[in-house]
């Protein structure tokens, strides 16, 4: 089975940029899609196809994806960025399917 | 707007059966494929099982294969995950959500909390 791998958690002063990492074998040959989650609620997709952006979300949020490693970006990090975000493949020519084990984003 | 609202979650005990409801509304069911994911207390996010748009390619994670079941009725827009032969490790909260091309999922429901015990 195909293995994403997320730091459990990144730290961020509020105004700053947090980077969120998801290493897997070759993924930058892939699509990768990125959600977040706070306590309670439902994911949320933030990120699709490496760098869209669905509607409404703030362009604050970005990704990149090359080689061995995706990035979720998020720029001027706010309060309500506080939560659990996820890296997810589902590649229909192969047989990629899984989330990554979950970053746990603190803004200090 | 686009709506996805699971029931039938429950407690129940090892070995036994569910059925999940998914029921969808604000597009055209039919047009699009599903998946479940589920999120153990405390946990991380797991795919569980994917339905195309036509019902005929359904796919599942290991653990669950040959133990679930998916199904969709179009004429009630709605989808379906049978639960059968339930395992403690089967504990979660279970979503269903929809697939964008690309593989996203780009709506998903509240859930539904399936507890396994005895």
């Amino acid at each position: 089975s195909y293995v994403l791998t997320q730091p459990p958690s990144v730290s961020v002063a509020p105004g700053k940029t947090a980077g969120i990492s998801c290493g897997g074998n070759s993924i930058g040959s892939l699509n990768v899609h990125w959600y977040q989650q706070k306590p309670g609620q439902a994911p949320l997709l933030v990120i699709y196809n490496d760098n869209d952006r669905p509607s409404g979300i703030p362009e604050r949020f970005s990704g990149s994806n090359s080689a061995n490693t995706a990035t979720l970006t998020i720029s001027r990090v706010e309060a309500g960025d506080e939560a659990d975000y996820y890296c997810q493949v589902f590649d229909t020519h192969t047989d990629h399917r899984a989330f990554g084990g979950g970053t746990k984003l603190t803004v200090l | 707007q686009v709506q996805l609202v699971e029931s039938g979650g429950g407690v129940v005990q090892p070995g036994r059966s569910l059925r999940l409801s998914c029921a969808a509304s604000g597009f055209i069911f039919s047009n699009f494929d599903f998946h479940w994911v589920r999120q153990a207390p405390g946990k991380g996010l797991e795919w569980v099982a994917f339905t195309s748009d036509d019902g005929f390619y359904e796919e599942f994670r290991e653990s669950v294969r040959g133990r679930f079941i998916v199904s969709r009725d179009t004429s009630r827009n709605t989808l379906y995950l049978q639960l059968n032969s339930l395992r403690p490790e089967d504990t979660a909260v279970y979503y269903c959500a929809r697939h964008r091309a690309g593989g996203s999922l780009d709506h998903w429901g509240r859930g539904t909390l399936v507890t396994v015990s005895s």
